[in-house]
């Protein structure tokens, strides 16, 4: 198993561009998690997802967007991106024991 | 009150010494309680997790549960250069899908 996978592992945005984070994991996970980590500070929850097509806010989901068609992909969409966006964002799923398994990260750098 | 709240760092011990770190919760009904390590850079990854009230031996880690106090605790002995990370208590909601985090706390192991 891959477990969970996230790309692009960094990447650089000029103020008002949008992007795709990308999530998937191979762990037939129906919870999975978007979390965002500033330096030094502790992590976020930007949005959830309990199944396919199900999906929720967390505490910080502004500016951000997600969609979950399949039980594998969660992928996290930034509008109009921001400097206050700069941040490491984690991608996590969860296991029936309520471990959360979290991908390697993507490091985004808003100019 | 946060829901979980560990002890402020950064706490800094001798290589071969123990570290003690400890972790409050709010939800008196909580029932399972994890540790993550996160290396800087990297992303959190699962050491102990704990279920029952007592101990938990893990290799050097020792995980303690005392569930009247609410209080979930986390040794570290012979400590090695090598456990140097940020170590994040971490504790499921019952009212919803959510795991939530505590703000970590850095332990440096001197050599």
């Amino acid at each position: 198993n891959a477990g969970v996978t996230q790309t692009p592992k960094f990447r650089i945005l000029k103020i008002g561009q949008s992007m795709t984070l990308q999530c998937t994991q191979d762990m037939n996970h129906n919870y999975m998690y978007w979390y965002r980590q500033d330096p030094g500070m502790g992590l976020k929850l930007i949005y959830y997802s309990v199944g396919a097509g199900i999906t929720d806010k967390g505490e910080v989901p502004n500016g951000y967007n997600v969609s979950r068609s399949t039980t594998e992909d969660f992928p996290l969409r930034l509008e109009l991106a921001a400097p206050s966006q700069t941040s490491v964002y984690f991608c996590a799923s969860r296991s029936s024991t309520d471990t959360q398994y979290f991908g390697p990260g993507t490091r985004l750098t808003v100019l | 009150q946060k829901e979980v709240e560990q002890n402020s760092g950064p706490l800094s011990v001798p290589e071969g010494a123990i570290a003690s770190l400890n972790c409050t919760y709010s939800d008196r009904v909580s029932q399972s309680f994890f540790w993550y390590r996160q290396y800087s850079g990297k992303s959190p990854e699962l050491i102990m997790s704990i279920y029952s009230n007592g101990d938990k031996e893990d290799g050097r880690f020792t995980a303690q549960l005392n569930k009247a106090s609410q209080y979930v605790s986390l040794l570290i002995r012979d400590s090695q250069p090598s456990d140097s990370a940020t170590y994040l208590c971490a504790v499921p909601s019952q009212s919803d899908y959510k795991l939530s985090f505590g703000a970590g706390t850095t332990v440096t192991v001197r050599a």
